[in-house]
């Protein structure tokens, strides 16, 4: 079965500053896909990015980078120079190369703080 | 172009009702996807449309919740017998193929009195 944990119930930090946002999956596929989504208090989710199983090398883009481990399972997630518009629930997802959609895990909430 | 659009955007009804909820996908995405979304929680997968037909409703929790995409586009979620534990965040998506990235709409929250 296809499992994502998120750790990190909620992440305070002052403005500037670097965050980590932890994601860990288990899933018995080998090939499969991994995801990043933001959720500002709007509501609506914003894909961030997708990474498919055969590619581990690490992404960066902006002030955003992804950092994909299969040996440890993990998609971790670093955003740099943090600001206040980055507040927000934070979701990593998996979806495997079957007939399954989307598995989130609980979400992160960043508080960038002024 | 226009992203993934649902409505209403907030529903409230009481325990015992019917309602719809509307999703209109990007247009030419062919896959559209519901999902559920419990406070503090991250979506839960209700049902996935492929064209015109659910290729996987696994996820309804019970006979009450049904959807449909007629033409292939438009979709409506209904809920029957509404109860108080269905109070969530309606979110749907779609994408151009099974598989490939979900764009997701900005979500329709219901609150059942």
């Amino acid at each position: 079965a296809q499992k994502v944990t998120q750790a990190q119930t909620e992440i305070s930090v002052v403005e500037k500053e670097d965050v980590t946002l932890d994601c860990v999956y288990e899933t018995r596929d080998t090939t499969y896909y991994l995801f990043w989504y933001k959720q500002p208090p709007s509501g609506e989710l914003v894909f961030l990015i997708r990474r498919n199983s055969f590619d581990e090398q690490n992404e960066i883009s902006g002030r955003y980078s992804w950092n994909f481990q299969k040996s440890t399972s993990s998609f971790n997630f670093t955003i740099t120079a943090s600001q206040v518009v980055d507040s927000a629930v934070y979701f990593c997802a998996l979806s495997d190369s079957g007939n399954t959609p989307l598995v989130f895990g609980k979400g992160t909430r960043l508080s960038v703080i002024a | 172009g226009a992203g993934v659009s649902q409505t209403p955007s907030n529903k409230v009804t009481e325990k015992g009702k019917y309602v719809e909820l509307r999703c209109d996908p990007i247009s030419g995405h062919t896959a559209l996807y519901w999902y559920r979304q419990s406070l503090g929680q991250g979506p839960e997968f209700l049902i996935y449309f492929q064209g015109t037909g659910a290729a996987d409703d696994s996820g309804l929790p019970n006979d009450r919740f049904f959807a449909v995409r007629p033409e292939g586009s438009v979709s409506t979620l209904k809920i029957q017998r509404t109860e108080r534990g269905d109070s969530a965040m309606y979110l749907c998506a779609s994408s151009l193929q099974y598989q490939e990235t979900q764009y997701f709409g900005p979500g329709t929250r219901l609150l059942v009195l």
